[in-house]
């Protein structure tokens, strides 16, 4: 089946440190992969995506490359700030299946001033 | 530009009583879903839509019922309300699945709804 699997958190950094969340997933055929944040209090919003091998998603100075060879979709930033604190969730896509979307369990990230 | 509005944000009930939560979408999105989210367990998917008058159940679709009500609402009914389901539900929309397309769309997401069932 299809699932994704996330670093367990919660990852708490100082400002300006640099950050790497890790995602690995599992897939039949060829997935979309999806980074989503969560901050206190809201819903889900898309964070980036890519949807082929060698892709690099990118937004608000987070970055993530879809590598195929590993199975991986890894999230990083340069240097993180406080507003950045939230909960983060990996995520899949496939055309087949009867789940259109597959979260991982979440990685909550505490930033420090 | 309201997006996925969710009703209602907060609500305490007893075991056994029965409720509606809503959902509704301006965005034109022929495709919904319903999540709920416990601690350490992500989000799981309880019912979807494709599209307006289907249905389809998810993976933890026990003691939930859904309303297709038209293209813009989604609700999702817990007749007899347990414990179990205390959770935070949200309701998600997307374009629709049409071809290799459905795997590139992205989901919009509401605030959510936190439901304690006492």
């Amino acid at each position: 089946g299809n699932s994704v699997t996330q670093m367990e958190g919660p990852v708490t950094l100082s400002e300006e440190a640099f950050l790497t969340i890790n995602c690995t997933y599992t897939a039949t055929g060829y997935p979309s992969l999806f980074w989503y944040v969560q901050y206190p209090g809201e819903g889900l919003q898309l964070l980036l995506k890519a949807t082929k091998a060698d892709d690099k998603g990118s937004n608000k100075g987070f970055e993530a490359t879809y590598r195929k060879e590993t199975t991986s979709f890894h999230l990083e930033k340069g240097s993180v700030q406080v507003s950045d604190s939230a909960v983060y969730f990996c995520a899949l896509s496939v055309y087949s299946g009867n789940t259109p979307l597959v979260f991982g369990k979440g990685t909550r990230l505490s930033v420090i001033a | 530009n309201a997006g996925v509005t969710q009703t209602p944000k907060f609500q305490v009930l007893k075991t056994g009583q029965s409720m509606t939560l809503q959902c509704a979408q301006d965005m034109n999105h022929n495709s919904m879903y319903w999540y709920r989210q416990d601690p350490g367990m992500g989000l799981r998917l309880i019912y979807y839509s494709a599209s307006e008058g289907t249905t389809d159940k998810g993976e933890v679709p026990n003691g939930y019922n859904v309303s297709r009500l038209n293209k813009r609402e989604f609700s999702l009914r817990l007749e007899s309300a347990a414990p179990s389901q205390t959770s935070v539900y949200f309701c998600a929309s997307s374009e629709k699945r049409t071809g290799l397309q459905h795997s590139n769309q992205p989901q919009h997401f509401g605030d959510g709804t936190r439901l304690s069932i006492l």
